[in-house]
């Protein structure tokens, strides 16, 4: 079964409009939920790690959140330049079955930005 | 530093043949990863290298598969016999210890025709 689920798989927004990622995560022992933006036949550039329920992080128009079950990647007044696929990955304990070092992707979610 | 560097970005084979990549981790990093994206999908783990020793090979490699880290600098990905079920992007990345945002690189893309 799926460990980390994330939707929509595909988001159109126009320039300025604010819209939220979702990541849904089945894991114990979460060691870390990972953001991270891919463009196009390139390599998955790293945004955030977010470690426990509550935590936020914020990096220009993007702010992640986590929960215990899910983590949501909230984007304010998008640019066409933040078109991309946004992926999450979680990091399990090696306490609970996982690695401290393995991630486990999602399929990833194509966000679209229109002028 | 210069980030993470695969070479080559794109490799077209025959079915077949053997191919190799390189990767060229972050020059302090201590951990290196190897990972395999198809279309549409998030990248899949295949193994892991703290400094030169390989610590986990996924179930997805088939003895089909090697990868070595000499001297814990760069790394080599190499398949043999390649099929057409192999092509892919495959994706390096490296940390240092087990901290935060593994960095990745390109990625070389290999095309089994």
């Amino acid at each position: 079964e799926d460990q980390v689920t994330q939707s929509p798989e595909a988001l159109r927004l126009q320039e300025g409009e604010s819209s939220s990622l979702n990541c849904s995560y089945t894991v114990s022992g979460l060691r870390g939920l990972f953001w991270y933006r891919q463009d196009p036949g390139k390599g998955p550039e790293f945004l955030f790690t977010l470690y426990s329920a509550g935590e936020e992080k914020e990096k220009e128009r993007l702010k992640a959140t986590l929960t215990k079950k899910e983590s949501f990647l909230h984007i304010t007044a998008p640019k066409p330049e933040d078109s991309a696929t946004y992926l999450c990955a979680v990091r399990q304990s090696p306490h609970s079955g996982g690695s401290n070092y393995k991630l486990t992707f999602g399929k990833g979610t194509l966000l679209t930005v229109n002028p | 530093d210069t980030g993470v560097s695969q070479d080559p970005r794109h490799k077209i084979t025959k079915r077949g043949q053997n191919v190799t990549f390189r990767c060229d981790p972050i020059s302090e990093h201590n951990r290196l990863y190897w990972y395999r994206q198809t279309l549409g999908q998030g990248p899949e783990f295949l193994t892991y290298f703290q400094n030169e020793a390989q610590l986990e090979k996924s179930r997805l490699l088939s003895d089909r598969f090697s990868a070595e880290r000499p001297k814990g600098s760069f790394s080599t990905l190499e398949i043999q016999r390649t099929e057409q079920g192999d092509s892919a992007m495959y994706l390096c990345a490296s940390s240092f210890g087990g901290g935060d945002g593994y960095t990745f690189g390109s990625g070389t893309r290999l095309t089994v025709v």
